[in-house]
């Protein structure tokens, strides 16, 4: 896998369900970080978790790390119309200066 | 409001033509950054810069251009040298280089 490489690609659920993302990397991380981009939009910062912690929540969102796996997996719980987006993980490298690499996205579509 | 204000949305060139793409920001935040997203791709870095007067080659900055002569602007330039610069470019800034990221809402560039 590749630094930061979502999974699913694409994402087709019905509202009212649960959407999970997940993401994987190489390379030992500083903190990992999840974003949404709406359609023609900037991205907008959703949580960030640190190495040494295994989950966060925020609202309907639930990030959890497993640092043994290289994983992190994003869950938005009880999904609604507005949540239909791209989601990208981001993870921070420490190299001497942080550098921060995106990944491909997870393209979520929830029908109403 | 605190935010970034990414101008234009929308920005034709023409071959040979340099372009330059604005980015300020009042969010007194310190690191500044310039990404590329090509259609169902992530995220790659051009430029950034984490101090004024000072900035920092990304994994894509051939072609480009940038100055960092206050803190709230960080403006790009597409040169002539890019020779595919049809894109979605994404300014950033964020307070640290290992915290979240605000992003503007983006500037659309299509040669013509």
């Amino acid at each position: 896998s590749q630094q930061g490489e979502e999974d699913p690609q694409a994402l087709s659920i019905q509202e009212g369900e649960n959407a999970t993302m997940n993401c994987s990397y190489k390379t030992s991380i500083n903190n990992l970080q999840w974003y949404r981009q709406n359609s023609g939009r900037g991205l907008v910062h959703l949580i960030l978790i640190r190495s040494n912690e295994r989950e966060k929540h925020s609202g309907r969102l639930r990030v959890t790390l497993d640092t043994s796996k290289k994983s992190s997996s994003l869950l938005i719980t009880a999904s609604r119309a507005a949540d239909t987006a791209s989601y990208f993980c981001a993870t921070v490298l420490n190299t001497g200066g942080f550098k921060t690499i995106f990944g491909a996205g997870t393209r979520l579509f929830v029908k109403a | 409001d605190g935010g970034i204000t990414q101008s234009p949305k929308y920005l034709f060139r023409k071959e040979g033509q340099n372009v330059t793409l604005s980015c300020e920001q009042n969010l007194n935040h310190d690191a500044m950054y310039w990404y590329r997203q090509d259609p169902g791709q992530g995220l790659r870095l051009i430029y950034y810069s984490q101090i004024v007067n000072d900035f920092q080659k990304g994994d894509i900055a051939e072609g480009y251009s940038v100055s960092r002569e206050k803190k709230e602007s960080f403006p790009l330039t597409v040169t002539s040298a890019q020779k595919n610069p049809t894109a979605f470019y994404l300014c950033a800034s964020s307070i640290w280089p290992d915290y979240g990221y605000t992003f503007g809402s983006g500037t659309r560039l299509t040669v013509v």
